[in-house]
């Protein structure tokens, strides 16, 4: 069974720093792009960044550049965000997402179940 | 950017018949179009993708249409356990963009 499990969220304070992991199993990790999107409360859903499948190239959204990081462990299976310079409107949940095939550019087939994060003083 | 606009926002629809939900592309995102349904507390479930594949297990009541910038997700007789939140995702530029959501309420 193809599972992602979140890890990592809680409460920080703004200009504060959080890292986010997310543990794969049941499929190849090393063969799929890896994407984050989050969802603020009682909000849609936001694109924030996606890594390749060897973890060569990153992509972000303009809202979170420069403030996060994605990668990944292929030997540990696990995805990563680091997230810095944290802001109120950086509050939400936070997917990992699988992509349905291998292109970088595809619809999202497995969610993780979420980690919440909420930046406030 | 490409700006996906649902309508409407809340669909009110009694069980059993049919409901309809729009989503529009700001330019065209060929067929590269996505629906998602996410009840409370969940992760988004994968419904729609291409813009009328259905993905592995959804209900063949299910169905999408359309393509370049008009989309549509169509519930031929809902059930109990449609009445949720549906988002649309284009994956066909960058940035990878999602509609603001269409909640479906029991009427």
């Amino acid at each position: 069974e193809v599972q992602l499990v979140e890890s990592g969220g809680g409460l920080v304070q703004p200009g504060g720093s959080l890292r986010l992991s997310c543990s794969v199993s049941g499929f190849t990790f090393s063969s799929y792009v890896m994407h984050w999107v989050r969802q603020a409360p009682g909000k849609g859903l936001e694109h924030i960044s996606a890594i390749s499948s060897n973890g060569g190239s990153t992509f972000y959204a303009d809202s979170v550049k420069g403030r996060f990081t994605i990668s990944r462990d292929i030997s540990k299976n696990t995805l990563y965000l680091q997230m810095s310079s944290l802001r109120a409107e950086d509050t939400a949940v936070y997917y990992c997402v699988k992509p349905l095939g291998r292109m970088i550019y595809d619809a999202f087939d497995i969610w993780g179940q979420g980690t919440m994060v909420t930046v406030s003083s | 950017e490409i700006v996906m606009t649902q309508s409407p926002a809340t669909l009110s629809v009694s069980p059993g018949e049919r409901a309809t939900l729009s989503c529009r592309a700001s330019q065209s995102v060929s067929s590269n179009l996505a629906w998602y349904q996410q009840k409370p507390g969940q992760a988004p479930r994968l419904l729609i993708y291409g813009a009328s594949t259905r993905a592995t297990g959804i209900p063949g009541r299910f169905s999408g249409s359309g393509s370049g910038t008009e989309f549509t997700l169509t519930i031929s007789s809902l059930q109990s356990e449609d009445f949720a939140v549906y988002h649309c995702h284009q994956y066909n530029n960058w940035p990878i963009t999602f509609g603001q959501g269409t909640r479906l309420e029991i009427k």
